[in-house]
């Protein structure tokens, strides 16, 4: 089975902060993808990064970084120096595999980030 | 470039009304899908599409019905709307890699 955890429901930090939102997958597959997205309050689906399986290099865009680490199924997104515009939902998705390619999503987690 | 545009926006329904839910994307992408989005139970997969006239069903299918007669469309239909129908439905397609680009979201209120 395939599956995607979220542990954390919601978090709440003061801007500046850093903050780490964990994900954790299941898949049987050798090869996948993973994703992150963002929900902000307006409501729209944004899409953040792409991982394949075949690549472990941590990633880093502005104040974003993802770590990737196939030993322990995990695929955390770091935010650096929070900032208000930050709060939003984020999910983390698996692709399945076969030929549906839908994503497997979290549950999502609820960041707010407070001046 | 617009990506993935849907309509309308929001609508209200009465229980029984039917209605159609557009969703057109203008990335040339083969495959798309119909999500909907309720509190607590994330993303769940409606119907998606493969190429131009095909269809097929997804997790929860009960209740809706779709069509991929052009490429670049693809409706989702409701033909006796229900209150558990209540919900945000979001298209996407996909792309390179099998990242999906959503739409907007659709916000459907069933009384």
């Amino acid at each position: 089975a395939q599956k995607v955890t979220q542990a954390q429901t919601e978090i709440s930090v003061v801007e500046k902060e850093d903050v780490t939102l964990d994900c954790v997958y299941e898949t049987r597959d050798t090869t996948y993808y993973l994703f992150w997205y963002k929900q902000p309050p307006s409501g729209e689906l944004v899409f953040l990064i792409r991982r394949n399986s075949f690549d472990e290099q941590n990633e880093i865009s502005g104040r974003y970084s993802w770590n990737f680490q196939k030993s322990t199924s995990s695929f955390n997104f770091t935010i650096t120096a929070s900032q208000v515009v930050d709060s939003a939902v984020y999910f983390c998705a698996l692709r399945s595999s076969g030929n549906t390619g839908k994503l497997i999503f979290g549950q999502g987690t609820t960041l707010q980030v407070k001046p | 470039n617009a990506g993935v545009t849907q309509t309308p926006k929001f609508r209200v329904l009465k229980t029984g009304q039917s209605m159609t839910l557009l969703c057109a994307q203008d990335m040339n992408h083969e495959y798309m899908y119909w999500y909907r989005q309720d509190p607590g139970m994330g993303l769940r997969l409606i119907h998606y599409s493969v190429g131009e006239g095909t269809t097929a069903k997804g997790e929860v299918p009960d209740g809706y019905n779709v069509s991929r007669l052009k490429k670049q469309n693809f409706l989702l239909g409701l033909e006796s709307a229900a209150p558990s129908q209540t919900s945000v439905y979001f298209c996407a397609s996909r792309g390179y890699e099998g990242t999906q680009y959503f739409g907007p979201g659709t916000r459907l209120l069933v009384l």
